[in-house]
């Protein structure tokens, strides 16, 4: 099976510019959660999302959303870029409910210049 | 924010040794979970040790969870240099769902000396 798929791998964007990241889920997982690894940093959740609706939201401005098609894949979408969404931005794919560990994706490098 | 801190920040130790992380935790929780992270790419779950648990073994791994002290440790047994990476520890709050996410720490940076 494969795993979390996620594109592009690195990106560089402009300030003000917008930018949207995909995720895949691996095959009969309908959870996809979204991180956002700063340098030197762990990953801040995102958002998370089960059964196309968003069930969870981290502390992050409405410049970020994220929505999850049918097919349980997702995009994240940034607008307005700032220099501080420099990062690695991971998808995890999971069954619901507690008790399952996450697997992520290699994520995709946002650089803001 | 952060939910918690491994300790220590960066460990160096020598192929064959055991190596043994630490991480703290503030808030209530359903289970917390170990990652490993190589060079700055996508992390891999290691091991899930529920609330209700004490200690989990998964090969050369042994974790233990003190929830009075919202604390738990991460042990790594005859270390090998491909044990070289960055090790995070994750808590899964008790809303249920995972629906606030995991909590990472800052992660403890590994190096094993061949």
């Amino acid at each position: 099976d494969a795993g979390v798929t996620q594109s592009p791998t690195h990106l560089i964007k402009t300030r003000g510019q917008h930018v949207t990241l995909r995720c895949s889920p691996i095959s009969g997982h309908k959870s996809v959660s979204w991180y956002q690894q700063v340098l030197g940093q762990g990953p801040q959740f995102i958002f998370q999302y089960y059964e196309k609706e968003e069930r969870g939201r981290g502390n992050f401005p409405d410049r970020f959303s994220a929505r999850q098609f049918p097919n349980y894949s997702s995009e994240l979408n940034v607008n307005a870029l700032l220099l501080g969404d420099s990062a690695l931005y991971l998808c995890a794919s999971g069954r619901r409910g507690p008790n399952y560990g996450y697997t992520f994706g290699s994520g995709t490098r946002l650089t803001v210049v | 924010s952060q939910q918690g801190e491994e300790d220590p920040q960066a460990l160096s130790i020598q192929e064959g040794e055991n190596a043994t992380m630490n991480c703290s935790y503030k808030t209530s929780i359903n289970n917390l979970q170990w990652y490993r992270q190589n060079s700055g790419r996508g992390l891999v779950h290691l091991i899930l040790i529920r609330s209700n648990e004490r200690e989990k073994h998964s090969g050369r791994l042994r974790v233990t969870l003190d929830t009075s002290k919202k604390s738990s440790s991460l042990l790594i047994t005859a270390s090998r240099a491909a044990d070289t990476a960055s090790y995070f520890c994750a808590t899964d709050g008790d809303s249920g769902g995972g629906a606030d996410g995991l909590t990472f720490g800052k992660g403890t940076h590994l190096i094993i000396q061949p």
